[in-house]
């Protein structure tokens, strides 16, 4: 079956400073990942999603990912934290025949001036 | 609409009490996708619709929980008799691809926190 870890459910970083937020995969096949956000009482923004392709991917908000296979990893980052990035972070691998999104635990992200 | 919309926001349930949720997928959205939210959890997936038909309910927890969209754009869920471990947040998602060609991905809604009391 395939899932998604997410290591450290709270990164807190300076603003201004390097987020890494990390995911790791399992899948038997090749795996269609995305990353999502949540603000607080709302619904999930895509960020940003691998299907094939290019290894690294560009999303909004500065957001970036790379798809390393070796490493069965999909870890997010973003250069430089800024405070309206706070907010909690989903990774997600596509599953069941492509109708439906299996998520990791998420990753409650704090930015502290 | 603009994006997905769920009804209503909030919803306090006593046990034993049915609900029903509502989700307007955003206009000509072929796939629909319910997801239940614990508290401090990852969405977990309910079900699914392509057009009206329900392709997928294998999520869907008990043969309480029930869901239905007959005309392939509104979409209820159903929960009969709830229970205090149905509190969560039912997000609702939807596409314009059908299942397995997930290039738009999918345009979640803000969801329905159902708190049973």
């Amino acid at each position: 079956a395939q899932s998604v870890t997410q290591l450290g459910s709270h990164v807190s970083v300076s603003e201004g400073a390097l987020v890494l937020l990390r995911c790791n995969y399992s899948s038997s096949v090749p795996p269609y990942l995305f990353w999502y956000v949540q603000y607080p009482n709302q619904g999930l923004q895509l960020l940003l999603k691998y299907t094939t392709g290019a290894t690294l991917v560009k999303g909004i908000n500065g957001f970036e990912a790379e798809f390393k296979k070796s490493e069965t990893s999909f870890h997010l980052t973003k250069p430089s934290a800024h405070m309206s990035d706070a907010a909690e972070y989903f990774c997600a691998v596509l599953t069941g025949g492509g109708n439906k999104l299996t998520f990791g635990t998420g990753t409650q992200l704090k930015v502290e001036l | 609409g603009a994006g997905v919309s769920q009804s209503p926001r909030y919803k306090v349930a006593k046990r034993g009490q049915d609900v029903a949720l509502r989700c307007d997928p955003i206009s000509g959205h072929v796939s629909l996708f319910w997801y239940q939210q614990a508290l401090g959890q990852g969405p977990e997936f309910l079900t699914y619709f392509q057009n009206e038909a329900q392709l997928d309910k294998s999520g869907l927890p008990s043969d309480r929980f029930f869901a239905e969209r007959p005309e392939g754009s509104v979409s209820t869920l159903k929960i009969q008799r709830t229970q205090q471990e149905d509190s969560a947040v039912y997000l609702c998602a939807s596409s314009p691809s059908p299942a397995g060609e997930i290039r738009y991905g999918y345009t979640f809604g803000s969801g329905t926190r159902l708190t049973v009391v």
